[in-house]
């Protein structure tokens, strides 16, 4: 069985500022991983994935994440926050069943950035 | 602007109506997926289509019925709702349903309210 832990649920920041969303996954054999954001009434939009290839993965609007297998870790980063990074991030591990692409999210964590 | 486009954006409706959520996405994937989620918590599994046939169905209520006329379009007839079926549902499409790294590609939602 998979799981996903996202270690906060809230996280805040000021603008220009780095960011930091921390995510601990469960697998029992080589994941694949996902970051997912989810603005206001929105559906989600995948930032970036990890697939087995590099470890450090470089998304959208500047994300990236690094796949750390010693320390089942994969914690998304920004150098410097905007107003408009404000929104749930979504952790997600991924499974293939025999029916299907099943996805495990974590919890979320909600950004907040202030000026 | 999302790839997969759902109809209609918001839907009140009452307990005895009958209506469909529509979904299209034309990027040539064969998986479409539906998914719920309520306020502050992560998308929940409801279906996977694979080729056009129900491959997953997470033990949903019969109230909600899944279709797949072609492999763009997947529809979501509903009836006989309750109002704990309020929520966000959301499509989604993947080039298949076997990959696991496949990403999964989200549309923005229709928010459904049951009176």
């Amino acid at each position: 069985a998979q799981s996903v832990t996202q270690l906060d649920s809230h996280v805040s920041v000021s603008e220009g500022t780095p960011v930091l969303l921390r995510c601990n996954y469960s697998s029992s054999y080589s994941p694949s991983l996902f970051w997912y954001v989810q603005h206001p009434n929105k559906g989600l939009q995948l930032l970036l994935k990890y697939t087995s290839a590099a470890t450090l993965v470089k998304g959208i609007n500047g994300f990236e994440a690094e796949f750390k297998k010693s320390e089942t870790s994969f914690h998304l980063t920004k150098p410097s926050a905007h107003m408009s990074d404000a929104a749930e991030y979504f952790c997600v591990v991924s499974d293939s069943t025999g029916g299907g692409n099943k996805l495990t999210f974590g919890t979320g964590t909600q950004l907040k950035v202030e000026l | 602007d999302t790839e997969v486009t759902q109809t209609p954006k918001h839907l009140v409706m009452g307990m005895t109506n009958k209506k469909s959520l529509k979904c299209e996405q034309h990027m040539g994937h064969r998986a479409m997926y539906w998914y719920k989620q309520k306020a502050k918590k992560p998308p929940e599994l409801m279906f996977v289509y694979s080729y056009e046939k129900l491959s997953i169905n997470e033990s949903v209520p019969s109230r909600f019925s899944p279709e797949c006329p072609n492999s763009s379009l997947l529809n979501l007839h509903l009836h006989a709702l309750q109002p704990e079926d309020s929520a966000l549902y959301l499509c989604a499409s993947s080039l298949t349903a076997s990959s696991y790294n496949s990403p999964l590609h989200f549309g923005n939602g229709t928010r459904l309210t049951v009176t």
